[in-house]
């Protein structure tokens, strides 16, 4: 069974502010991911990874930046948070050779 | 790019059988997926078909037609704690990495 764990998972923060959305996950796993998801809508990747110091943009333009500088751990940091960031946050780990992608808890953040 | 199509909703009494319809055109086909998630909760890895056919597993089943681009989801002898939001996701050929592209989903609401 695969572990992934993500904080804070919930957050309410006010505009302009700097946060960074923790993901960690015990599997060893090469590729991380993260999605954005609104009630009702599908799943957006907005980033991923396939490796340590490897990290790429996904679909949905976005304003927030990754690193992974350790395998188990892939943070995501909106450098000034806006109203339109208000979403659900969705964490996934995959292993290079498998198919399945594993969920983290997501974080729920809301920007006033 | 990707279209996934899926209903908005549905709803089925307990002990019924259900099927999720979803169809999809997509640039390099590489897998069929379906995850369930609860209101809340992270979505779980259900199932996988990368070959045309029936994949049958417990009380659920997947079905795969490349040719038409469709599937679909079967749940049988359903209980109230399938009453969640079901996901069909298309994975992506040409790429490294195994990246989905998900539908909006459809929320099944099972009835006592």
């Amino acid at each position: 069974e695969a572990d992934i764990y993500q904080t804070p998972r919930y957050l309410v923060i006010g505009t302009g502010k700097k946060i960074t959305l923790e993901c960690s996950q015990t599997m060893g796993h090469d590729k991380m991911y993260w999605y954005q998801q609104d009630p009702g809508m599908e799943l957006h990747l907005i980033h991923y990874s396939y490796g340590v110091n490897s990290t790429e943009k996904g679909d949905l333009s976005s304003e927030s930046t990754v690193s992974r500088i350790r395998t188990e751990h892939f943070p995501l940091t909106l450098e000034s948070a806006r109203p339109s960031h208000t979403s659900q946050y969705l964490c996934a780990s995959q292993s290079g050779g498998a198919y399945e992608q594993y969920f983290g808890p997501g974080t729920r953040l809301t920007v006033t | 790019g990707q279209n996934i199509d899926q209903p908005t909703e549905m709803t089925a009494t307990e002990g019924a059988i259900v099927q999720i319809n979803c169809t999809y055109q997509t640039s390099g086909f590489n897998g069929l997926f379906w995850y369930q998630q609860h209101a809340g909760e992270a979505p779980t890895f259900l199932s996988y078909n990368v070959l045309d056919g029936l994949e049958e597993k417990g009380r659920f089943s997947s079905f795969l037609s490349r040719s038409k681009g469709y599937s679909y989801l079967l749940l049988k002898e359903l209980q109230m704690k399938d009453s969640a939001s079901y996901l069909c996701a298309v994975g992506s050929r040409g790429s490294t990495l195994g990246r989905l592209y998900f539908g909006r989903g459809t929320q099944l609401t099972v009835w006592p």
